[in-house]
């Protein structure tokens, strides 16, 4: 049982270019949650999923997009990318909606230079 | 007025002695409080829950909740070096399935 895998661990992209966030689960959550962390500073949602098929917008979507095709994952899409995407990107899982208790993944660092 | 509020620190105890979080939050309807450890470089892992007013321990933790007070507090008793960390508090609010984070309040535990 892996928990919440994400890959790449670390990516450096130039300004403009796009990448794709990946983010898996074997937990059977219906939930799933990408969040976004810049230095010093909480966590920002930036979209959610309730279950294959359904997504919907966070605090801060802007710049980003996201599918749910199956159970398991959660990739997060990066189009022209800019530098105040740099940041640490966490996906997360959870079984509940009002308990709620997630489950995240090791996180990607992201560089936009 | 920010919905969940911390005081970002440095927190700085020595090793043995209690360690006190505190977090508020601005919505009534609140109704699930997460208290998350994160260590420096890595991902938040969930330490407590609380969901009812009133204190709720866990080994060394202590969660305490006042929903009139809008207030959710962490203790940690004989604070260890290894708890030395960002503590994230975290709430839900009414029906919705997201989570609202403070900015943390980093600890660090002097042996």
């Amino acid at each position: 049982n892996a928990g919440v895998t994400q890959t790449p661990k670390f990516r450096i992209l130039k300004i403009g270019q796009s990448m794709t966030l990946q983010c898996t689960q074997d937990m059977n959550h219906n939930y799933m949650y990408w969040y976004r962390q810049d230095p010093g500073m909480g966590l920002k949602l930036i979209y959610y999923s309730v279950g294959a098929g359904i997504t919907d917008k966070g605090e801060v979507p802007n710049g980003y997009n996201v599918s749910r095709s199956t159970t398991e994952d959660f990739p997060l899409r990066l189009e022209l990318a800019a530098p105040s995407q740099t940041s640490v990107y966490f996906c997360a899982s959870s079984s509940h909606a009002r308990d709620n208790e997630q489950f995240f993944g090791p996180g990607t660092r992201l560089t936009v230079l | 007025q920010k919905e969940v509020e911390q005081n970002s620190g440095p927190l700085s105890v020595p090793e043995g002695a209690i360690a006190s979080l505190n977090c508020t939050y601005s919505d009534r309807v609140s109704q699930s409080f997460f208290w998350y450890r994160q260590y420096s470089g890595k991902s938040p892992e969930l330490i407590m829950s609380i969901y009812s007013n009133g204190d709720k321990e866990d080994g060394r933790f202590t969660a305490q909740l006042n929903k009139a007070s809008q207030y959710v507090s962490l203790l940690i008793r004989d604070s260890q070096p290894s708890d030395s960390a960002t503590y994230l508090c975290a709430v839900i609010r009414g029906s919705n399935y997201k989570l609202t984070f403070g900015k943390g309040t980093l600890l660090t535990v002097n042996p």
